[in-house]
């Protein structure tokens, strides 16, 4: 039978093309955003941030985007090279200092860049 | 940004046994935090280890199992008590508001 949460959302693109992975969260008083990118055997990196008082940030290649009202966060990137393909995450924080930063990950999505 | 080390970074070991994960960072932190990462899931927070205090523990997770430590400002130790097989598991830290991760615990119980 089939094993819960064993299966990863896939993105698969074609080197060059944009993408765009979406995340949907869970609890409307989060106030703090954070993608990340894990590489096969590694820990998950840092790629870019967001509070919830903005709706758009913009990075190197990335740009997040904030829906509060559907409670969706998405993030783009731009000219997809083959290095990007990882699993990517989201993750919600209730706000800011303290306990406050206790986060809350969301599935993940596997990205696979086709050279 | 941080620059977190993590010892050991895998080991297989036996059921019934402990083993003790070590955290590093390079510069001083307040709160560190440990996290689980079952096989091809997502990531589950245990505890939240501030030093000169007890560790702070997330539902479905207790000190028993999960024995923390946080001596000074720079390490931490986190202890899987009595393994089974289902704590088969990477175990991560991080630290940082934006929480930096390290590389991770590749934990495999036999």
């Amino acid at each position: 039978g089939e094993s819960v949460g064993l299966h990863l959302p896939t993105l698969s693109v074609q080197e060059g093309d944009n993408s765009i992975i979406n995340c949907a969260y869970s609890n409307s008083a989060s106030d703090y955003f954070i993608w990340y990118k894990q590489e096969s055997g590694k820990g998950p990196q840092f790629i870019i941030d967001i509070r919830s008082n903005m709706d758009k940030r913009q990075g190197q290649r990335v740009t997040v985007l904030l829906n509060k009202t559907v409670k969706h966060l998405s993030l783009q990137i731009a000219a997809t090279q083959p290095g990007d393909s990882a699993v990517y995450f989201c993750a919600e924080a209730p706000g800011s200092g303290g306990s406050n930063y206790k986060l809350t990950f969301g599935k993940g999505t596997l990205l696979t860049v086709n050279p | 940004s941080a620059v977190i080390s993590q010892k050991p970074s895998r080991d297989i070991c036996q059921r019934g046994t402990s083993l003790t994960i070590q955290c590093q960072v390079d510069s001083q932190v307040t709160m560190m935090f440990w996290y689980r990462q079952q096989p091809g899931q997502s990531l589950t927070l245990i505890a939240t280890a501030n030093q000169g205090s007890e560790a702070t523990y997330e539902s479905g997770f207790v000190i028993d199992k999960f024995p923390i430590s946080r001596p000074n400002l720079t390490f931490s130790t986190l202890t899987v008590s009595n393994m089974s097989p289902e704590d088969s598991s990477i175990y991560l830290c991080s630290v940082g508001g934006t929480q930096y991760f390290g590389p991770g615990t590749r934990l495999l119980v036999l």
